[in-house]
């Protein structure tokens, strides 16, 4: 397994602002991603951070709003951009060592848009 | 595309009995991971179990253990010697070699009674 942290591990923010979420992981990592839990939800998909490169997001999900960035095999961020109360969830970063295995989460990241 | 499908919103079962958490899926794969996570309050996604397709043996982990039929896709989770700490959500999730993609069912909330 890896070790994997998140920050901020809890914010507010106001309407109209942007976030960016931060996930850190102890070792290189071949397959990153990010999913959002609404409140009493399950997890959703938003996309699989590449490294090098664009992310792939999943249907419902774009770029301008959740722009994604993953300079290295061990680190990626997501921005919620122009936030509205909808936006409101836990965010949370998930690796897998390679592809086809096991995926392992990070603490997630409980935000509160006001 | 995958679904995965819990009935059980919630269950309750007695500290020390026994409990099965009930899960099944559609897909038109013969290859995939199937998996079982908990989530406490503390939100954390802990992985408890995994099962490969492909192996007949049902995984075991200490106290939990799975009923995985293929051909009826069903997937379920038993929990031997319930304990304080086992209360949580508990998802079930497929796995997609093609795509690595993680689909989630909608969770179970499990109480545990002292």
């Amino acid at each position: 397994s890896a070790v994997i942290s998140q920050k901020p591990s809890r914010d507010i923010c106001q309407r109209g602002t942007s976030l960016t979420i931060q996930c850190q992981v102890d070792s290189q990592v071949t397959m990153m991603f990010w999913y959002r839990q609404q409140p009493g939800q399950s997890l959703t998909l938003i996309a699989t951070a590449n490294q090098g490169s664009e992310a792939t997001y999943e249907s419902g999900f774009v770029i301008d709003k959740f722009p994604i960035s993953r300079p290295n095999l061990t680190f990626s961020t997501l921005t919620v951009s122009n936030m509205s109360p909808e936006d409101s969830s836990i965010y949370l970063c998930s690796v897998a060592i390679r592809r086809g295995e096991t995926q392992y989460f990070g603490p997630g990241t409980r935000l509160l848009v006001l | 595309a995958q679904t995965v499908t819990q009935s059980q919103p919630e269950m309750s079962v007695q500290e020390a009995e026994t409990v099965t958490l009930s899960c099944t899926y559609d897909t038109s794969e013969s290859d995939y991971y199937l998996f079982w996570y908990k989530q406490p309050p503390s939100r954390q996604m802990i992985l408890v179990i995994r099962q490969e397709a492909y192996k007949q043996q049902n995984a075991t982990e200490n106290r939990f253990s799975v009923n995985f039929q293929k051909a009826a896709k069903s997937f379920s989770l038993k929990i031997s010697d319930s304990q304080l700490g086992d209360a949580a959500m508990y998802f079930c999730a497929y796995l997609d070699f093609g795509n690595e993609k993680l689909t989630f069912g909608t969770g179970t909330r499990l109480t545990i009674i002292p």
